[in-house]
């Protein structure tokens, strides 16, 4: 089955501790997302990627860093720098074109920071 | 920049029929439709494009206008399947980059 994972569902850290949330798809999809979502808002765009070894910032990502080495693959790490990161963490993936297509999200990741 | 919904909050009988509103202060490429149950991730329901095509789901529908930058999704005789909350996802640009700024959400709860 074709699908995005991410892993693990639950995660726990300690403040001042960086942290790396994984995302993989085999949908054999260009573009990959990092989403931040808290509790009744909704989705906020971290980091995006549309091509290996390419990535752009969104709209919020002070205090993270992402890779893209490889096409399936597309890590997120929650630096210490991150001055709330508790949140529900969501990654997707697209194709990329010259339309608009759907995003496909993982389950998500929920990180609690203590 | 975020694209503002309304309402927040819609609370149906089993086959009545709702309304959500996406709108938003930049000219839009595009507006997709997503629902989310509490603690999954979100599910596509809609893509709607600058000049008219519409990509989507059976049983929901929704509207495009360019001109006022608003999209509408259109859900009519509601199930108690279709409880969630209701995203859009706004795609800005003369041309697709694959990035989208999301509404706060509607939650739509459906009772029997």
């Amino acid at each position: 089955d074709g699908g995005i994972t991410q892993s693990p569902k639950y995660l726990f850290r300690k403040e001042g501790q960086n942290v790396t949330l994984s995302c993989e798809q085999n949908l054999n999809h260009d573009a990959m997302y990092w989403y931040r979502q808290d509790p009744g808002q909704g989705l906020r765009l971290i980091y995006y990627s549309q091509i290996v070894n390419d990535f752009q910032k969104g709209d919020i990502a002070e205090g993270y860093s992402v890779s893209r080495e490889k096409k399936e693959s597309f890590p997120l790490t929650v630096t210490s720098a991150q001055k709330n990161p508790t949140a529900f963490y969501l990654c997707a993936s697209s194709i990329v074109g010259q339309s608009s297509y759907e995003q496909y999200f993982g389950p998500g990741t929920r990180l609690t920071v203590t | 920049q975020q694209p503002v919904q309304s309402p927040q909050a819609v609370i149906l009988r089993e086959g009545e029929d709702a309304v959500i509103n996406c709108s938003s202060s930049k000219a839009l490429y595009s507006v997709h439709w997503y629902r989310q149950k509490h603690g999954e991730a979100p599910v596509f329901l809609m893509i709607l494009l600058k000049g008219g095509e519409q990509k989507g789901h059976e049983k929901i529908s929704a509207s495009f206008n360019e001109k006022k930058q608003q999209s509408s999704l259109y859900l009519t005789a509601s199930q108690l399947s279709y409880s969630g909350t209701y995203f859009c996802g706004t795609g800005h640009g003369s041309s697709n980059t694959g990035k989208l700024i999301f509404g706060q959400g509607t939650t739509l709860q459906v009772k029997p």
